[in-house]
């Protein structure tokens, strides 16, 4: 166990709609990271927070936004969603910001778009 | 622009025989590197970062800068080592952080 909890655990939704998904980083971690993981594309980066600043950004589309808040949690928003949507959406924390903190990964939320 | 490259999807071996599961990156400045293992798609577990140089699960991975290369090796494989393996490379953007990750290679050992 990694310490960095998301919910839900499965998400079934229609296209067209929204959700979020939910992250607690590690205790003593200031720094959110978004995955996304697809059997197509593999596995993504979408975006970084620190300490409530974005910090990276990656192929994050338009339709998703995060953000990160003053207890540190996280939330990606998943908007108008599309088919191709569906795929494991993997939070991750880490100590600081930079490359030489390890990133420690959660769970992982699985979406289904139907 | 950071890459990371396994070349093989699939890899199969027997219980007991050496493993090596290949890994090739570009990155234009000093690379950090990992090695993460997901089973039955779940959560991704640090298996080893290449700065730390330890042993983990007895897997060890040697960063050669000459042939840009992380491979991650095993000298005696075990059932328990089926899974999927993702090497990774964490580039620094702006004072940010992100890992671009390989395609993974399956490792699946057959007694």
């Amino acid at each position: 166990d990694s310490g960095v909890t998301q919910t839900p655990k499965h998400l079934i939704t229609a296209t067209g709609q929204r959700v979020t998904l939910r992250c607690s980083p590690r205790s003593g971690d200031l720094s959110v990271y978004w995955y996304q993981q697809s059997l197509d594309q593999g596995l993504q980066f979408l975006i970084q927070y620190y300490n409530g600043e974005e910090r990276a950004k990656g192929n994050i589309l338009e339709r998703f936004s995060a953000q990160q808040f003053p207890d540190l949690h996280s939330e990606l928003n998943l908007s108008s969603l599309e088919l191709g949507d569906s795929a494991l959406y993997f939070c991750a924390s880490s100590t600081g910001a930079l490359s030489s903190y390890t990133q420690y990964f959660g769970p992982g939320t699985r979406l289904t778009v139907l | 622009a950071q890459r990371v490259t396994q070349p093989e999807k699939l890899l199969s071996v027997f219980k007991g025989a050496p493993v090596e599961l290949k890994c090739n990156y570009s990155y234009s400045g000093s690379p950090e590197l990992f090695w993460y293992v997901q089973y039955s798609r779940q959560r991704l577990q640090l298996l080893l970062r290449h700065i730390s140089r330890e042993s983990i699960k007895g897997f060890t991975a040697d960063l050669n800068k000459g042939e840009t290369s992380f491979h991650l090796k095993k000298p005696f494989a075990q059932e328990e080592d089926s899974a999927m393996y993702y090497c990774a490379l964490s580039g620094v953007t702006g004072g940010g952080n992100k890992l671009t990750f390989g395609t993974g290679t399956q490792l699946k050992v057959e007694l």
